[in-house]
């Protein structure tokens, strides 16, 4: 199984700064498996991004994703109030899904 | 509007079995695998397993066989979720999401596009 890391654990910005979230993975993954959501207090998760750089229907463009191999980025160019959440990263390999623990960008 | 459409709270004694449903609307419901997703409070998400509307072949996380089962009813558009005997360990909330599967560039790609707003499961004596 896949195991994925997400870094840092918690990620304290403010509104207008750029965020930059990393994605680990024990072993390489293909381009296309790599997805990123994003999970509000008290909502589902949301895709936003998937094949490592594409932008789910309906996502700002100041989300954008990056990475190959076992190392995947996601970068939020300048944070509005509504970009503090938290942010999984999410891999499909050997016909299973797996999620890395979470970051949570809160506001400094 | 594509959406999933979950069942409402539970609460329940352990021991005793429940069913949730995950119902799926503005799309053409066999043509997408339903996933289901833990979240312990307070934690991660959990991967549990998926079904196929199509045919009901189902797949389990190795961390969740044997203690849940997947069904779907494709001629109303429903998939159910359901255990027989329940912790106090699996209060949680259950999510269930739509896998879309495509290709962008010279890449497939294999994503969770459509999330249901979760049902709340409460084990408690």
């Amino acid at each position: 199984e896949i195991v994925l890391t997400q870094s840092p654990g918690t990620l304290s910005l403010s509104p207008g700064e750029r965020a930059t979230l990393s994605c680990r993975a024990s072993q390489s993954i293909t381009s296309g498996y790599l997805a990123w959501y994003q999970q509000q207090p008290g909502q589902a998760p949301r895709l936003l991004i998937y094949a490592t750089s594409s932008r789910a229907t309906g996502i700002p463009d100041r989300f954008s994703g990056s990475g190959s191999d076992t190392d995947f980025t996601l970068t939020i160019s300048r944070l509005e109030p509504e970009d503090f959440a938290v942010y999984y990263c999410q891999q499909y390999g050997s016909s299973m899904y797996t999620f890395g623990q979470g970051t949570k960008l809160e506001i400094k | 509007e594509v959406q999933l459409v979950q069942s409402g709270a539970e609460v329940k004694e352990p021991g005793e079995s429940l069913t949730i449903s995950c119902k799926g609307s503005g799309y053409f419901f066999p043509n997408h695998w339903i996933n289901w997703v833990r979240q312990m409070p307070g934690k991660g998400l959990e991967w549990m397993g998926r079904i196929d509307p199509s045919d009901s072949y189902t797949y389990y996380s190795p961390s969740f066989e044997g203690h849940v089962s997947f069904s779907v009813d494709k001629s109303i558009a429903t998939a159910y979720l359901q255990w027989s005997s329940l912790k106090a360990a699996d209060t949680a909330i259950y999510y269930c999401a739509r896998r879309v599967a495509g290709a962008e560039g010279r890449y497939y790609y294999y994503s969770l596009d459509v999330w249901g707003k979760g049902t709340t499961v409460i084990v408690s004596s």
